[in-house]
Order: C-alpha cells, then sequence, then structure tokens
C-alpha cells in the first residue's frame, strides 16, 4: 500500500520567516496531493492541494510544489504569522478506492513572535 | 456552513463495554471515514464506506465494525471497548471521485478514554 514520509516533525520559525514541509510518497499511481491544517482541539482542515497533473499551485501565503518523478511534495508558508502555528499533516490518495488518503505523520510548526 | 457533526467531543468508557460513535454529515458526500489519531502514529485508517450499507476495511479494522444505513451517517462500533483504543476518533467525509475534488471534511473528533 501507499506509504506516506513527512519532515520535519517540529518546525519552529520567527515570525515573518517562511516555513517549509516536505513529504515524499511510495505509490506511483497517487494522483491526489492534500495538506491539512489541525489547531488544538479541533480536526484537520483542507489547506491546499495539489493534483498530479500541475506542478505548482498558490494560495496567498501557502504554495505546495510537486515533483512526480522523485515522488515528493511540499508547502511552503511564507510571512508566517502566529496564527499559523498548528500541526500540519499531507496525504496522497489515487482516483480508486474511494480516493482514500494515507496520511503523513504530520509536522507541529511554531511560529514565535 | 457545511459540516461534518461527531456525536460527542469526550467519552469514558468501561473496558468490554461496546462503544457507538456517531458521525453525520450534511454535504451530500458519498465517501466516509473512521480514523484514529494518536501521537507519533499520525491519521489511521480503521474502516470507509463510499456507498450506503457498503464498507471496507481500512489499515487497522481489528476490534471495530461500522455500520451505514444512511447516506448522511456513518457510525463506529467498537465491540468490547479495550484500554488500547484509547485514542482520538475523526470522522471525514468526502465527494464522490472525479467530482469537485477528492479533499475530507472532517469533524472535531471524539476523544474517548477506556478505563
Amino acid at each position: 500500500g501507499e506509504n506516506v514520509e513527512q519532515h520535519p516533525s517540529t518546525l519552529s520559525v520567527q515570525e515573518g520567516d517562511s516555513a517549509v514541509i516536505k513529504c515524499t510518497y511510495s505509490d506511483s499511481a497517487s494522483n491526489y496531493f492534500p495538506w491539512y491544517k489541525q489547531e488544538l482541539g479541533k480536526g484537520p482542515q483542507l489547506i491546499i492541494d495539489i493534483r498530479s497533473n500541475v506542478g505548482e499551485k498558490k494560495d496567498q501565503r501557502i504554495a505546495v510544489t510537486l515533483n512526480k518523478t522523485a515522488k515528493h511534495f511540499s508547502l511552503h508558508i511564507t510571512e508566517t504569522q502566529p496564527e499559523d502555528s498548528a500541526v500540519y499533516f499531507c496525504a496522497a490518495s489515487k482516483s480508486a478506492n474511494a480516493g482514500k488518503s494515507t496520511f503523513g505523520d504530520g509536522t507541529t510548526l511554531t511560529v514565535k513572535p | 456552513d457545511v459540516k461534518v457533526t461527531q456525536s460527542s467531543r469526550y467519552l469514558v468508557k468501561r473496558t468490554g463495554e461496546k462503544v457507538f460513535l456517531e458521525c453525520v454529515q450534511d454535504m451530500d458526500h458519498e465517501n466516509m471515514f473512521w480514523y484514529r489519531q494518536d501521537p507519533g502514529l499520525g491519521l489511521r485508517l480503521i474502516y470507509f464506506s463510499y456507498d450506503v450499507k457498503m464498507k471496507e476495511k481500512g489499515d487497522i479494522p481489528e476490534g471495530y465494525s461500522v455500520s451505514r444505513e444512511k447516506k448522511e451517517r456513518f457510525s463506529l462500533i467498537l465491540e468490547s471497548a479495550s484500554t488500547n483504543q484509547t485514542s482520538m476518533y475523526l470522522c471525514a467525509s468526502s465527494p464522490r471521485q472525479g467530482s469537485i475534488g477528492l479533499g475530507y471534511t472532517f469533524g472535531s473528533g471524539t476523544r474517548l478514554t477506556v478505563v
């Protein structure tokens, strides 16, 4: 089955700096890669996603890049703010099998004011 | 505001009890999922369903069963609760593949403690 590895497990940055979280996946058939943000006491929330036919996608301060050949994808957050502090999960899924996702283990991001 | 609602935020049960965790979504989604979240282990898939009365095992189905009698409701059942089932349980739903996207909408979670 699919295996997703996520690094780093913890990341601390100064407010205004950039943060990058990286994931690798094993199943070349995976074609959809969402990112979720989980704040304390809440369920994860989808923040951005990318399909395998796209190399990069941006939404304001967040962007995701995908390298299909190397089977890795990354989340980039620019101009970080304290409210960006949360646990971030990457995931990989494919069109078959109800689109079930395999998740990375999560990255705890702390943005220091 | 569309959402996934889990019936309980916190639950304490005794070892050996039969436990029902309920999840309801109002987005007319075909797919529904149950994950458990444990520190250092991420989110692990227990069961999922892609249609009413259909269910598929995930990666860690042992000790659990599910029921989906209506499209909007997906129940997770712990047949005989054990202490190693103490965890955060997350329900999620997504639209049928090929439609607007495969991203999940998650509920707020149920923190279950088995004593």
